[in-house]
């Protein structure tokens, strides 16, 4: 069963732009993590946010976390055309993941 | 650091052949390693869990004889696709975590052709 469901499922923006996904999951969780994936590749883990955080930030990266919505969402600021890619939401436990959202950023 | 590595990036041969996946984590010792499946433009799906020593986990569907996962060390897992057919050709990714509530940390993954 899919623990996590990512929105949009695609996404397309200028370079410069912020991006926000969003994930929504349907069992209660530990922590949430958020990876990058390129095309054909593995993913990359971005961010991990445990569940008593509200909000994290890595870089240009900004997580929250409602787990009374059981909802997350990912905050890409000034994004880069090096920033397409899929992004996924996942627990830690047996990171079960949504189809991700496939972002687009053009030059 | 938290390197992992995956080998062979892509394996094309013929059906009935068995192919050998490897998996290692390089600076780190993995308590756990997972093996995934992933179709075009799909999620990861999860086919089993291993931990080293013993016996791998397989997810509800995923035959373990087809899918035969080895955990011998705490940075090698293998996971063998025997006598391959071309519906198993697809992308297989493992990942490898030191411990609980640790954040898993991914190999490149196998494309895998069969023909």
């Amino acid at each position: 069963s899919q623990q996590g469901e990512e929105d949009p499922q695609a996404l397309s923006i200028q370079e410069g732009e912020n991006a926000t996904m969003n994930c929504s999951y349907k069992t209660s969780i530990n922590n949430l993590q958020w990876y990058r994936q390129n095309s054909g590749r593995g993913l990359v883990h971005l961010i991990l946010i445990r569940s008593n955080e509200r909000e994290k930030h890595s870089g240009r990266l900004r997580v929250t976390l409602d787990t009374s919505k059981k909802s997350s969402s990912l905050l890409i600021t000034a994004s880069r055309a090096a920033d397409t890619a899929s992004y996924f939401c996942a627990n830690t436990d047996k990171l079960i993941f949504g189809t991700g959202t496939r972002l687009q950023v053009f030059p | 650091g938290a390197v992992v590595s995956q080998h062979p990036s892509r394996v094309i041969c013929k059906s009935g052949t068995s192919v050998k996946i490897e998996c290692r984590s390089l600076d780190f010792q993995a308590t756990t390693m997972f093996w995934y499946r992933q179709f075009p433009k799909q999620s990861l799906m999860l086919m089993a869990t291993s931990n080293e020593g013993s016996k791998a986990t397989y997810e509800q569907g995923v035959e373990k004889d087809k899918f035969l996962i080895n955990h011998a060390s705490l940075t090698l897992s293998t996971l063998t696709v025997t006598s391959a057919h071309p519906e198993d050709s697809s992308f297989y990714i493992c990942s490898a975590k030191q411990g609980v509530d640790q954040p898993q940390h991914f190999g490149d993954g196998t494309r895998l052709s069969i023909l």
